[in-house]
């Protein structure tokens, strides 16, 4: 079975400014996918970045990136320059090889003020 | 194009009543996945059809639940005698096609009730 674990319910930063958000997972796996999920209040999951199990090099996209630690089996999401359209709701999943199904964690609120 | 769509948006039921919740999907998607989303927690997975068929249905909570998806496009989820415990927002994906590495659309969700 596949877990996947957010430490943090709330986190809040700065317009501007940097924040990381915690997840980490377990799966018996070699083959797997991790991504990181935005949920605004409209509800619908807009995906932020994926990152491949096999690759090393950690994804970017924009002011997105993971710090993606195999062996600890660690996967964060640095927001960098935050703006207030990035409050929402964020969500760490994780996708293995032997199923198409997503394993979500249970989210972190991120507040971003002025 | 358009993007994933479910309606309704919302519905409110009362405990015992069957529903039935509707899900289109991006055109040309073979693989489509409804998940539950209760408050205060991250989505589960309820159920994955790769074209017309159930390719895994394990997240189902109980035989109350049954999807359907007859012409590989629309899925319908139906909830039999609904009980209190199934309020939740219902979401559904798409992608283009089955396997880990696909991209999952979701959809804005239905937000059920039962009263």
């Amino acid at each position: 079975a596949q877990t996947v674990t957010q430490s943090q319910p709330e986190m809040s930063v700065q317009e501007a400014e940097t924040v990381t958000l915690s997840c980490t997972y377990d799966t018996s796996e070699s083959d797997y996918y991790l991504f990181w999920y935005k949920q605004p209040p409209s509800r619908q999951m807009i995906l932020v970045i994926r990152q491949e199990a096999y690759k090393q090099q950690n994804a970017t996209e924009n002011r997105f990136s993971v710090n993606f630690q195999k062996a600890a089996k660690s996967f964060s999401l640095k927001i960098s320059d935050s703006q207030l359209g990035d409050a929402a709701m964020y969500f760490c999943a994780l996708n293995t090889g032997t199923a198409s199904k997503l394993t979500f964690g249970t989210g972190t609120r991120l507040q971003v003020t002025l | 194009g358009a993007g994933v769509s479910q309606t309704p948006s919302n519905k409110v039921t009362e405990k015992g009543k069957y529903v039935e919740l509707r899900c289109d999907p991006i055109s040309g998607h073979t693989a489509l996945y409804w998940y539950r989303q209760s408050l205060g927690q991250g989505p589960e997975f309820l159920i994955y059809f790769q074209g017309t068929g159930a390719a895994d249905d394990s997240g189902l909570p109980n035989d109350r639940f049954f999807a359907v998806r007859p012409e590989g496009s629309v899925s319908t989820l139906k909830i039999q005698r609904t009980e209190r415990g199934d309020s939740a927002v219902y979401l559904c994906a798409s992608s283009f096609s089955n396997g880990p590495y696909n991209e999952q659309f979701f959809g804005p969700g239905t937000r059920l009730t039962v009263l």
